[in-house]
């Protein structure tokens, strides 16, 4: 079955401290793994995905296969990194449905 | 705003009666999707379309739900016989063929 499980529903850190979201997926094959992001009033959009292996916002993601894990990290968070962080999964190939995880609440305090 | 468009934003209606939600997606964009999110949970698919041609649907889209997209363009979901378990967020979002999914905001359903 196509599942993506966030062991976390809230992960609280102090500004300047690093952050890494965890994201676990289970697929027979290779899927194309995204993150998400939802600040508070606003719409849920895209912020990276592995192929395209950018880094935004300063936040990364590596694709283990080994593990099947797709973990969002940031070295020093920001007060303006709190938001809901979803991972979501795909069939490789575009044009496909996302399957999300539950997410996880990033708040970051001063 | 040249985004993805939902109406309404909220909607309460009284168990038993029919809802109908529209999505305006980005008029470029031949795809578009319906999920629906519930309180701590990630959005679930429901169904979508390739222009006016509905290519898949959820197990969780029951025979009171039924979408349309006409023209190619809007789409609209229904929602019959509501009831409290159907309260949730209905996002809808399109996209162009790549990646690059652009989401609405959302309509909040409320059955009471």
């Amino acid at each position: 079955a196509q599942r993506v499980t966030q062991p976390e529903k809230l992960l609280s850190v102090f500004k300047g401290a690093p952050v890494e979201l965890k994201c676990n997926y289970s697929y027979s094959g290779s899927p194309e793994l995204f993150w998400y992001v939802q600040y508070s009033r606003q719409r849920l959009q895209l912020l990276l995905r592995h192929i395209s292996r950018e880094s935004i916002k300063g936040f990364t993601a590596d694709l283990n296969k080994g593990e099947t894990s797709f973990h969002l990290k940031k070295p020093f968070a920001q007060e303006e990194d709190s938001a809901m962080y979803y991972c979501a999964l795909s069939r490789p190939g575009g044009y496909n449905k996302l399957i999300f995880g539950a997410g996880t609440r990033l708040a970051v305090h001063p | 705003d040249t985004g993805v468009s939902q109406d309404p934003r909220h909607k309460i209606t009284k168990r038993g009666q029919n809802v109908t939600f529209r999505c305006d997606p980005i008029s470029e964009h031949n795809r578009l999707y319906w999920y629906r999110q519930t309180l701590g949970q990630g959005p679930e698919f429901l169904t979508y379309f390739q222009n006016e041609a509905q290519l898949e649907k959820s197990r969780l889209l029951s025979d009171r739900f039924s979408a349309e997209r006409p023209k190619g363009s809007f789409s609209t979901l229904e929602i019959q016989r509501t009831e409290q378990g159907d309260s949730a967020m209905y996002l809808c979002a399109s996209t162009p063929g790549d990646y690059g999914y652009t989401f609405g905001s959302g309509t909040r359903l409320t059955v009471v």
